[in-house]
């Protein structure tokens, strides 16, 4: 059974820091994209983030360039989203979903909730 | 990076079909068939009804279907049912390598 779970999130000062994970299981974790969505609780679906299979492809939404990177541990079957310079406008449920047809996210973790909040 | 345009709420009563409108640009509905669609109910992960413009995953009913016009795709759910309360998302890649939303789409089931 394919699943992913996401765990890191936490209540953050502004201006903190944050290392959300995604661990993966039962696919071949190496031959998928990941990518992280985000989603203010009440609001739409946010795009943050993707890697590639290798971990070398990354791309970010504006509002995370310089602030976020994502990276991968194909051995372990993890991947990370580092946050720094965190905001209010941060806070929301962060989901990692698997890039598995044709860039759609066939399967997504159960979302971790960040919370940016003095 | 703006987000594709979806009307807010849609509703309809059983049986009923209605059609959900995502509109984009050039640079992103309208340049790549890498449109996707999702299904979101209250407190759980979204759910992949269709990608590819019109393609459905293994599990997901006939009833789901895709299209697109231009910058514009579109999800047309045929013969509602009460399960089928929930938030619709479009999404698609986009000339920039990275990938955009549409604010979703609240359908009621009346």
């Amino acid at each position: 059974e394919v699943q992913l779970v996401e765990s890191g999130g936490d209540l953050v000062q502004p201006g903190g820091s944050l290392r959300l994970s995604c661990v993966a299981s039962g696919f071949t974790f190496r031959n998928h994209w990941i990518h992280w969505v985000r989603q203010v609780p009440g609001k739409g679906l946010v795009w943050v983030a993707r890697i590639n299979e290798e971990g070398r492809e990354k791309n970010y939404a504006d509002f995370a360039k310089g602030r976020f990177t994502i990276s991968r541990d194909n051995a372990k079957n993890i991947v990370y989203l580092q946050m720094s310079s965190l905001g209010v406008e941060d806070t929301a449920v962060y989901y990692c979903a698997r890039d598995g047809v044709a860039f759609g996210y066939d399967y997504w973790g159960p979302g971790t909730l960040v919370t940016v909040s003095s | 990076q703006s987000g594709l345009t979806q009307v807010a709420s849609v509703s309809a009563s059983p049986g009923q079909s209605i059609t959900i409108s995502c509109t984009g640009t050039i640079r992103d509905v309208g340049g790549y068939n890498y449109v996707t669609w999702y299904q979101q109910h209250p407190g759980t992960a979204p759910r992949l009804l269709i990608y590819n413009v019109h393609e459905r995953p293994s599990g997901i009913s006939s009833r789901f279907s895709g299209s697109k016009s231009g910058n514009t795709a579109s999800l047309t759910v045929s013969g509602l049912q009460a399960e089928d309360e929930a938030d619709y998302y479009c999404a698609s890649y986009t000339s920039s390598y990275t990938w955009v939303f549409g604010g979703g789409t609240k359908v009621t089931v009346l």
